[in-house]
């Protein structure tokens, strides 16, 4: 069974300074792998997907993830946080074309940034 | 298009009252999912919906919940009866599977309180 790990349940961070959030999957085949924000009181937000080809994939609102297999890995970057950044953030794993859209997600981590 | 429409946006209730949660999706969409928020189990799915017949319902907690989908423009999550431990937010979602697995648009949610 696919299962999504986000080992940080709070991360504080000051503007401008850059963020890395973390987010490790077990899934059997190549997985799709996506990053969501919600805001809130807010449903969620995609904010970047990752399916095939570049590791490196780039997003809305200058944010960036990088896909490493051998670690089972896929962290969240960016390198100056705005303070509108603050927000819960969840990493999830999914089954792809044939396995219905079903997502597993982790379980968030929480941003605060300190202006 | 307006987006994932879910009604209402909070219920309270007491317990052994009965609960309903609609939610209609984007025009065209043909995967619809329930999931439930809460701060111990983070986002889990209930169940998900493909051209209005229940694919997988393995998420629901039990028999006091059920799902249905009427057609492709309505879908309800009803708990009956209601216990203080089904508080949490329950969020719709729906999909598109034409092409590549593509995200999933979330409504905001119905926060729901069992007293």
């Amino acid at each position: 069974a696919q299962s999504v790990t986000q080992p940080d349940i709070h991360i504080t961070v000051s503007e401008g300074a850059s963020l890395e959030l973390r987010c490790n999957y077990s899934y059997g085949a190549t997985p799709y792998l996506f990053w969501y924000v919600q805001s809130p009181g807010q449903g969620l937000q995609l904010l970047l997907k990752y399916f095939s080809g570049d590791t490196l994939v780039q997003g809305i609102k200058g944010f960036e993830a990088e896909f490493k297999r051998s670690q089972s890995s896929f962290n969240l970057r960016k390198p100056s946080v705005h303070w509108s950044d603050a927000a819960e953030y969840f990493c999830a794993v999914g089954a792809g074309p044939g396995g219905g859209n079903k997502l597993t997600f982790g379980t968030g981590t929480q941003l605060k940034v300190e202006l | 298009d307006a987006g994932v429409i879910q009604s209402p946006r909070h219920e309270v209730t007491e317990m052994g009252q009965e609960v309903t949660l609609r939610c209609k999706p984007i025009s065209g969409h043909d995967y619809l999912f329930w999931y439930r928020q809460t701060m111990m189990r983070g986002l889990e799915l209930l169940i998900y919906f493909n051209n209005n017949v229940p694919i997988d319902d393995s998420g629901m907690p039990e028999d006091r919940f059920s799902a249905k989908m009427p057609n492709a423009s309505f879908s309800t999550l009803k708990i009956q009866p209601s216990e203080p431990r089904d508080s949490a937010v329950y969020f719709c979602a729906s999909s598109s599977s034409q092409g590549l697995v593509e995200k999933l648009f979330f409504g905001s949610g119905t926060q729901l309180s069992v007293l």
